[in-house]
């Protein structure tokens, strides 16, 4: 079946430090979402990318969409504490309904 | 207007029981997709329905069933629990059954 994997598993920073986390599908996708949840609470989603090699940003996050469609990047620039938490990406193949979540990126901020 | 709510919040069952756990979408939401996350994963898709139709099926054991009903809240059905079943339970609304996800706080169920 179709395995989304991300690097790192977990990851601290210092504040004002940037992070990056990859996303990496065993199949084609035909659209990923991105995700948060905070420690204790429920993901929340941040975005959705359709287009091979679509790149969209928000305010201090970068989202990018491989050529291929099989990889995805979320990258903060200058980190703040508020970003703690664990991103998700979270793919489709084809038009199916099942939405395939990575196995997550946790990450630490401290000051 | 009001998120996605779930109910009850938390549950403790014994092994061999039944549960029913409850989600009501975001007004105007007609697509409902359950997951269970475990500890330290990613949500695991169970099932999806929109408009009253089961959409999609995850990779869980017949025990598991879902139904939504005319106002768009939906039930997720769990039979014969088993210690494994424990986990947080995820109901999420979407307008169409492709867009994004809108999570609801989950049902913490523990199984003992």
């Amino acid at each position: 079946g179709q395995q989304v994997m991300q690097i790192p598993q977990y990851q601290h920073v210092q504040e004002g430090e940037d992070f990056t986390t990859y996303c990496n599908s065993s199949t084609t996708l035909s659209n990923i979402q991105w995700y948060k949840q905070r420690p204790g609470g429920h993901p929340v989603f941040l975005i959705q990318l359709v287009k091979s090699g679509e790149v969209k940003k928000q305010k201090r996050l970068t989202f990018q969409f491989g050529e291929a469609k099989k990889n995805s990047s979320l990258h903060i620039t200058a980190t703040q504490t508020t970003d703690v938490g664990t991103y998700f990406c979270a793919g489709r193949t084809g038009t199916a309904s099942k939405l395939t979540f990575g196995t997550g990126t946790r990450l630490q901020v401290t000051l | 207007d009001a998120g996605v709510t779930q109910s009850p919040t938390h549950l403790i069952k014994t092994r061999g029981q039944h549960v029913t756990l409850r989600c009501s979408p975001i007004s105007g939401h007609k697509s409902v997709s359950w997951y269970q996350q475990v500890l330290g994963q990613g949500p695991q898709f169970i099932f999806q329905y929109y408009e009253k139709e089961e959409r999609g099926r995850g990779n869980f054991p017949d025990r598991f069933s879902a139904r939504q009903f005319p106002n768009y809240s939906s039930e997720l059905n769990v039979n014969a629990l088993l210690l494994g079943d424990s986990a947080l339970y995820l109901c999420a609304s979407s307008g169409t059954s492709g867009s994004e996800q809108y999570f609801g706080p989950g049902t913490r169920l523990t199984v003992t």
